[in-house]
């Protein structure tokens, strides 16, 4: 089966930098996707890692440990409006290539 | 264009009504994927079409029909709903639905509210 886990809430403060950690256990694993969604809007594709290792994208980093089925998201330099839910997906090729989100970590970013 | 289109926007409806949701992409992809939302609660895959063919039905009730008319459309046809229904309905595409690297572009969803 599958199981990802994620912090349900997390705080910190603008200007900083936040680390959101995922753990994931899959059989078939084939990627992982970072979302970000803003509340009563959809989701929108932040990053994906399929290799060990860090990407970077401006403010935003994912990284990948495939031994230890283990991803974080690095936001720098918070804003206010980087306040939302932050998803884990995971792409599994058993049973046909399905997407399977984390329950969301909701990040409150505060002045 | 990265644009996933859906109407409407909000829909309320009666248990005994039927409904159509409706989703729209011009990228080219072929891939399409419907989900279902609850409030603080991640999507929930419904179903997957790949190349107007229904590849992946996550064991989801009859009262909800999934068509793929051509490759840039997606309705959700729905018919004698319940009130635990009531959800956010996203859909989303992708290229292909099988290729690794495959982001998934969402639309702005259907909040549905079954009365």
């Amino acid at each position: 089966g599958q199981n990802i886990d994620q912090p349900t809430e997390m705080t910190a403060t603008e200007g900083a930098i936040v680390q959101i950690n995922c753990t994931y256990q899959t059989s078939g694993f084939n990627g992982l996707f970072w979302y970000q969604q803003h509340a009563g809007e959809a989701p929108t594709f932040l990053s994906y890692n399929v290799l060990d290792g860090l990407e970077e994208k401006g403010r935003f980093s994912s990284f990948l440990s495939r031994s230890k089925g283990y991803s974080y998201l690095l936001l720098k330099e918070l804003q206010m409006k980087d306040s939302a839910s932050y998803l884990c997906a995971v792409r599994d090729r058993t049973g046909g290539f399905k997407t399977i989100f984390g329950a969301g970590t909701r990040l409150f970013v505060k002045a | 264009d990265t644009e996933v289109t859906q109407t409407p926007k909000h829909l309320v409806m009666g248990m005994t009504n039927k409904k159509s949701l409706k989703c729209e992409q011009h990228m080219g992809h072929r891939a399409m994927y419907w989900y279902k939302q609850k409030a603080k609660k991640p999507p929930e895959l419904m179903f997957v079409y790949s190349y107007e063919k229904l590849s992946i039905n996550e064991s989801v009730p009859s009262r909800f029909s999934p068509e793929c008319p051509n490759s840039s459309l997606l309705n959700l046809h729905l018919h004698a709903l319940q009130p635990e229904d009531s959800a956010l309905y996203l859909c989303a595409s992708s290229q292909e639905g099988r290729a690794a690297q495959e982001t998934q572009y969402f639309g702005p969803g259907t909040r549905l509210l079954v009365l």
